[in-house]
């Protein structure tokens, strides 16, 4: 079966720190790797996605992730937390198996301590 | 920018009602998916089209149907709520592709009373 994990339902950093959320994922063959972040009673904002290629892979407002095969993880980065980063961050996967779908992790709230 | 437009933030209604969510995308997208976002499970799949007058089922399929007879409305209809259908509630739209993003509306926070 198809899924994602995100192992960490809360994260805190303080502001300036580096801040990583994790994400994990179970797949058959090459995945196709997505973040996306939710602010308070809004939807999901799509932040980057790793298709192939690089495993570096940078999106918006600062953020990047690492796609790591043997480990089958695809953590977010950012080198330098701001407040404005407290949220809600998915980690989602799909695959040519899924069809068009994609599945979705449970969530990790950051916190980002002034 | 693509637009994902649900019709109601927030709606209150009794057990027993048919209910009906309604979602609009401006991008004439191939696919359209239905969601709900429940407090630790994350986001779980109830309903997809990939077409007019085409549906595929979810995950979680039961007690809910949807249609769509044009390709720019997605609605989701709860055909006699209950109470564990309380719940927010994320239309998604997005072209042909399991590569390509996934474009949200800000979502529907259903309560059934």
């Amino acid at each position: 079966a198809q899924s994602v994990a995100q192992p960490e339902d809360q994260v805190n950093v303080a502001e300036g720190n580096p801040l990583t959320v994790k994400c994990t994922y179970s797949v058959s063959g090459n995945p196709y790797l997505f973040w996306y972040v939710q602010y308070p009673n809004r939807g999901l904002q799509f932040l980057l996605k790793y298709i192939t290629g690089d495993n570096l892979v940078k999106g918006s407002y600062g953020f990047e992730a690492e796609f790591n095969k043997s480990q089958t993880s695809f953590h977010l980065k950012k080198p330098s937390a701001l407040v404005s980063d407290s949220a809600l961050y998915f980690c989602a996967v799909s695959h040519s198996n899924t069809g068009n779908q994609f599945y979705f992790g449970t969530g990790t709230s950051l916190t980002v301590i002034p | 920018d693509v637009k994902v437009t649900q019709s109601s933030r927030y709606l209150v209604k009794r057990t027993g009602e048919k209910v009906f969510l309604e979602c609009v995308q401006d991008m004439d997208h191939e696919n359209m998916f239905w969601y709900r976002q429940d407090p630790g499970l994350g986001l779980r799949l109830i309903y997809f089209s990939y077409d007019v007058k085409m549906k595929e089922k979810g995950d979680i399929p039961e007690g809910y149907s949807v249609s769509r007879e044009k390709k720019e409305r997605f609605s989701l209809i709860l055909e006699s709520a209950s109470t564990n259908q309380t719940s927010m509630y994320l239309c998604t739209s997005g072209t042909g592709g399991f590569y390509q993003p996934q474009h949200f509306g800000d979502g529907t926070r259903l309560s059934i009373l």
